[in-house]
């Protein structure tokens, strides 16, 4: 079974630039969430789909970034415009049903590195 | 969201068990404990979650005393490729659906 697969790898852009990160979750998995760690700083949660409405965004920075999951399948992280103190590294993770005992499965994380 | 506080940096020579443990000391009734390992370049990844007591897999077990503000990771006879970073997290049931919280992490360091 295939995991938690996101794209790109990394990414380098300017500031001022727009980026979108791919997360796909492992098939079945109707909860998606988005992580990310910036300076070496703690993983901090941003936000969690369920199918495709936002549970919880709570903690999206601010309205530069936008996340969706159409069709409630893979999801995409847009940050515009980019700013240098969005460089880190985002993490997607999937559950199955969300609740408290259950699972999260990461993905490898994407670095983006705003210049 | 229940704080999770656990030692920066433990080094531990191969063969040997390594304990970790952390604290969570206002862990609400329905959460569970989760702990994660993550190597560079890589995501965090799950090691084993339990609620009260003991859970072992084949990788490590976790003991849980009764009042639930503390949890040990042990890994049994570790080797160089257990060198990673390792989380605990209280899995916390938000609105019906989970959230957890990252701390520092423990990063080991195995020794030859």
């Amino acid at each position: 079974e295939a995991g938690v697969t996101q794209f790109p790898s990394h990414s380098v852009i300017e500031k001022g630039q727009t980026v979108t990160l791919r997360c796909d979750p492992i098939s079945g998995h109707d909860n998606l969430y988005w992580y990310r760690r910036v300076m070496g700083k703690e993983i901090k949660f941003l936000l969690h789909f369920v199918k495709e409405s936002k549970q919880d965004e709570s903690g999206m920075p601010n309205n530069r970034f936008l996340a969706e999951r159409t069709g409630g399948t893979y999801s995409t992280l847009k940050v515009q415009p980019a700013e240098l103190e969005d460089s880190g590294v985002y993490f997607c993770a999937s559950s199955q049903d969300g609740l408290a005992a259950d699972t999260q499965y990461f993905g490898p994380g994407t670095r983006l590195t705003v210049l | 969201l229940a704080k999770t506080t656990q030692p920066i940096s433990m080094d531990s020579y191969e063969g040997q068990e390594v304990n970790i443990t952390c604290s969570h000391n206002n862990i609400a009734t329905n959460d569970y404990i989760t702990w994660y390992q993550q190597f560079p370049s890589q995501g965090p990844r799950f090691i084993i979650q339990g609620y009260k007591t003991k859970v072992t897999n084949e990788v490590a077990s976790l003991f849980i005393p009764a009042d639930r503000k503390s949890s040990t990771l042990s890994l049994p006879r570790v080797s160089l490729s257990d060198t990673a970073v390792y989380y605990c997290l209280v899995a916390e049931g938000s609105g019906g659906y989970q959230k957890v919280t990252f701390g520092t992490g423990t990063k080991l360091q195995v020794i030859p």
